[in-house]
């Protein structure tokens, strides 16, 4: 079973048109992630949480936000899209504890199309 | 943003034949991970490293945490053709962060 679960898979939006991204966990990680990947390149962090704390990257643009609710899910949230802005998107947990420590799970992702 | 020194960057084999492909970094690491990723999909987990020197199957898969904690090594062995992929390597740094540096991977196409 899934442990990572993003929804939607494949996301179409229109230039300038908010769009959100979902992303939920099974696995009561402490620590969530947001990645953006473009054309088989490594995945770019773009923020993560450690439970409720938000640490974004220095070269995340603003046009890219986060929302944690609650442990199991995390939005990203991108207020204007870009035609560069049209990628992968993964989203991936981690704990900080026990024997799966430092390990990263991550979501099928969800693909964004920018028209 | 930071990335390893991951080689060779696409690789074409035979079926049947072994695979070897690393990831070199001037920080040293806490732990190693290697993924695949298919196309459309996420990474997908195949073997995690915690201890220098620590040699690791999964299957066909054998993957080593270097001596150094500066490198790590991913062998397939009598490859197939579900083998195609992109692998990955991240690694854990040792200090404080919950990030991880991503290699720029290795495009693996396998002939039948």
């Amino acid at each position: 079973d899934a442990m990572v679960i993003q929804n939607p898979r494949y996301q179409v939006t229109q230039f300038g048109k908010p769009v959100t991204l979902s992303c939920s966990q099974t696995l009561n990680h402490n620590v969530m992630y947001w990645y953006q990947q473009k054309s088989s390149q490594a995945p770019k962090l773009l923020f993560h949480y450690y439970d409720k704390d938000f640490n974004n990257e220095a070269d995340t643009p603003d046009n890219f936000q986060s929302r944690r609710p609650n442990t199991s899910f995390c939005f990203l949230d991108i207020r204007s899209p870009g035609l560069g802005d049209a990628a992968m998107y993964l989203c991936a947990t981690s704990s900080k504890a026990g024997i799966a420590q430092n390990i990263q799970y991550f979501g099928a992702g969800t693909r964004l199309s920018v028209l | 943003g930071q990335q390893l020194n991951q080689s060779p960057q696409s690789m074409f084999i035979q079926e049947g034949e072994d695979v070897s492909m690393n990831c070199t970094s001037s920080s040293i690491f806490n732990t190693w991970l290697w993924y695949k990723q298919d196309p459309g999909e996420g990474p997908v987990l195949l073997i995690a490293l915690y201890k220098a020197g620590e040699l690791t199957s999964n299957g066909r898969l054998t993957a080593q945490f270097g001596i150094t904690r500066k490198d790590s090594f991913l062998n397939i062995s009598a490859s197939i053709p579900s083998d195609v992929g992109i692998y990955f390597c991240a690694g854990h740094p040792t200090s404080g962060t919950y990030k991880y540096i991503f290699g720029t991977g290795t495009r693996l196409k396998v002939l039948a």
